[in-house]
């Protein structure tokens, strides 16, 4: 079993609409969460980070369960360039900033 | 300022061959990751430096792999002799060292492909 799981996906939604992305993580001991996103061909940059009293940023809205080992990223009113490879992440091990990653889940917007 | 850069783009290597791949850390940052993504797979660790010291290197796939980082600046990966599976893209990241017990932010080059024929 991964130890960050996504669905690849891919999503195809209409611009203008809501989505939502999951993810589940086995080791209980992750103490650090976050979202990323990677482009085409291009480098993994953060999103934002995840925390467990939520957290939003403009039209992003996380969020984690720790009890569930559960992560989720909201997209509001989806852009043409919110299209992208959304990768869940988990700090693994407390002071090393060790990151694993979920296999992504790729998000196309529609015109 | 610049980012994390890593030398080569790409590289194309017959197996059984040597590559070596370069990347230069943001400045100041002490903290240096190397990542690989094969195809169809996650993003996985491979080492991580602290300065000029490996802190964590249990994600390097076996002796093929070597990683050093002189004087605590740029790194370099080599892979000696290269085999098929290792194939994929390597990304670096960089990171300013923990203050206060808060996690700083990874930031990545933009990789390295390497395709091993």
């Amino acid at each position: 079993r991964k130890e960050v799981e996504q669905d690849p996906g891919p999503f195809n939604v209409p611009e203008g609409a809501t989505v939502a992305f999951n993810c589940t993580y086995s080791n209980s001991a992750s103490q650090s969460f976050f979202w990323y996103r990677q482009d085409c061909r291009k480098e993994p940059k953060l999103l934002m980070s995840v925390y467990s009293s939520g957290n939003e940023d403009g039209r992003f809205t996380a969020q984690l369960n720790r009890a569930s080992q559960y992560i989720s990223l909201l997209i509001r009113d989806s852009k043409l360039s919110d299209s992208a490879t959304y990768l869940c992440v988990a700090e693994s091990n407390f002071g090393n900033e060790k990151l694993t990653f979920g296999t992504g889940t790729r998000l196309t917007i529609i015109p | 300022e610049a980012g994390v850069t890593q030398f080569p783009s790409h590289s194309v290597i017959e197996k059984g061959q040597t590559v070596t791949l370069r990347c230069d850390p943001i400045s100041g940052h002490d903290n240096l990751y190397w990542y690989r993504r094969v195809m169809g797979k996650e993003i996985k660790f491979l080492l991580h430096f602290v300065k000029e010291s490996k802190q964590d290197e249990s994600g390097m796939p076996n002796n093929r792999f070597l990683a050093e980082r002189t004087g605590g600046t740029y790194s370099t990966l080599k892979v000696q002799p290269a085999e098929l599976e290792d194939s994929g893209v390597y990304f670096c990241a960089s990171s300013q060292g923990r203050t206060g017990g808060w996690n700083t932010e990874a930031f990545f080059g933009q990789g390295t492909r390497l395709t091993v024929v």
